[in-house]
């Protein structure tokens, strides 16, 4: 099956210690964004890429980088997480066409990141 | 701008009794709307979409959602809740074309009783 997939599903680092998430994708989706989601929360975007695009949020840290190297695979790099980095990390992706009305968007299962 | 309110933070029924979901969006123009299932420790999986075709919509597991542009609401429902039904449920808007981020809900927690 065509899927988003995350990887680790749990990481667990040390406070500024950096750390990367990753994620690919089977459906060849040319959008993909990273979300933060804290407890209780809604996910918060942070970034995406359309194609090779950047765009990253207004109100994202700078601690918060991304890379895609390829269509299929896209990272998310923490330079110096902080205790209140500790959340759950969705990745998603949708295919998008200029002219479309908004396509939904697939979620991996996520990665919940620990800090100590 | 855009903006989604979920009227329930917790919703509470027994298995096999109805379930109603509450969202009311603002947009100035004409949405997209979306509800998107979270269950523990999981992504967000697609229930059902609105994107100006018919105003019911049918989605996975026996959910539906009806646009009403007069009371700019989109609530979602289902006939007889199931446990497996108990999850996190968010509501989600999106407007214009292209490649715009999704605005989301607060979510709404739905418990399901034996």
């Amino acid at each position: 099956d065509a899927m988003v997939i995350q990887n680790p599903r749990y990481q667990v680092t040390q406070f500024g210690k950096p750390v990367t998430l990753s994620c690919s994708q089977t459906l060849n989706h040319n959008v993909m964004y990273w979300y933060q989601q804290k407890s209780s929360q809604a996910p918060k975007l942070l970034f995406h890429y359309y194609d090779k695009d950047f765009n990253n949020e207004a109100d994202t840290p700078d601690n918060f980088q991304s890379r895609r190297p390829n269509t299929s695979f896209c990272f998310l790099d923490i330079r110096s997480p902080g205790l209140g980095d500790a959340a759950m990390y969705l990745c998603a992706t949708s295919r998008v066409r200029s002219r479309d009305s908004n396509q939904p968007q697939h979620f991996g299962d996520g990665t919940r990141l620990s800090i100590l | 701008a855009q903006s989604v309110t979920q009227l329930d933070s917790h919703v509470s029924v027994s298995e096999g009794t109805p379930v109603l979901l509450r969202c009311n969006y603002s947009s100035s123009y004409s949405p997209s709307l979306f509800w998107y299932v979270q269950h523990p420790n999981k992504g967000l999986q697609l229930l059902l979409k609105y994107t100006s075709a018919a105003t019911l919509v049918k989605g996975i597991n026996g959910f539906e959602a009806e646009f009403k542009k007069s009371e700019t609401s989109f609530h979602l429902t289902k006939p007889s809740a199931h446990m497996s039904d108990a999850a996190e449920y968010f509501c989600v808007v999106s407007v214009g074309t292209g490649r715009r981020a999704l605005t989301f809900g607060s979510g709404t927690r739905l418990q399901v009783q034996p």
